[in-house]
């Protein structure tokens, strides 16, 4: 089954890190860009970052240049987000997603993964 | 990087027809064929159901059509069903790698 699974959501101070995973199944991971999106509740999606499929490339929002980063394990078909300073507005559920069917689109996404950011 | 702009709110009847737009720059939705539109139920992932501003992924169903005109991408939603109440995201590729969402809009099956 062609899949994302997030994981690594919790609750974390202003100021804390946080590093987020996506394993990927049912496709060949190495050859495709992957995606992180945002959504804070009750709000709209924001593009976060995304990566190249030999890393070579990244590219973020610049709400989160400096502080995010974005990088992949193509040996374990992960995807990772590490964030640090972490600021109440980062608050939101992260989605990993990806364009298997090359579509020039996000075409396929994880469940989410919820990170509160607050004291 | 500035968010699209979508209209916040749409509503229709079943069986009638929505369009929802989506407004950006000669930067971002002028620039490229690469319009996408997805569909989001509370508590889910989003859908793709529009790609490279006309195309429908297998499955979508065929109600779902996209159109482009300079600046402004829209969605038509034709024979409105109930299962089409959702929330939906216009996105862009917007140069060196980025891309851009619309705010979304809600579209309500009266």
């Amino acid at each position: 089954e062609v899949q994302l699974v997030e994981s690594g959501g919790g609750l974390v101070q202003p100021g804390g890190s946080l590093r987020l995973s996506c394993a990927a199944s049912g496709f060949t991971f190495s050859i495709y860009w992957m995606s992180w999106v945002r959504q804070a509740p009750g709000k709209g999606l924001e593009w976060v970052a995304n990566i190249k499929p030999d890393g070579g490339e990244k590219y973020y929002v610049d709400s989160v240049k400096g502080r995010f980063t974005i990088s992949r394990d193509d040996a374990k078909n992960s995807l990772y987000l590490q964030m640090n300073s972490l600021r109440a507005e980062d608050t939101a559920v992260y989605y990993c997603a990806s364009d298997p069917s090359s579509r020039s689109a996000f075409d396929l996404w994880g469940q989410g993964t919820m990170v509160t950011v607050s004291s | 990087q500035s968010a699209l702009t979508q209209p916040a709110a749409v509503s229709g009847s079943p069986g009638q027809s929505i369009t929802i737009s989506c407004t950006g720059t000669s930067s971002d939705v002028g620039s490229y064929n690469l319009v996408s539109w997805y569909q989001q139920h509370p508590g889910k992932a989003p859908k793709l159901i529009i790609y490279e501003d006309i195309k429908r992924p297998s499955g979508v169903s065929n109600r779902f059509s996209g159109s482009k005109s300079g600046n402004t991408a829209s969605l038509t939603i034709s024979g409105l069903q109930a299962e089409d109440d959702a929330d939906y995201y216009c996105c862009s590729y917007a140069r060196s790698g980025t891309w851009v969402f619309g705010g979304g809009t809600k579209l309500a099956v009266l």
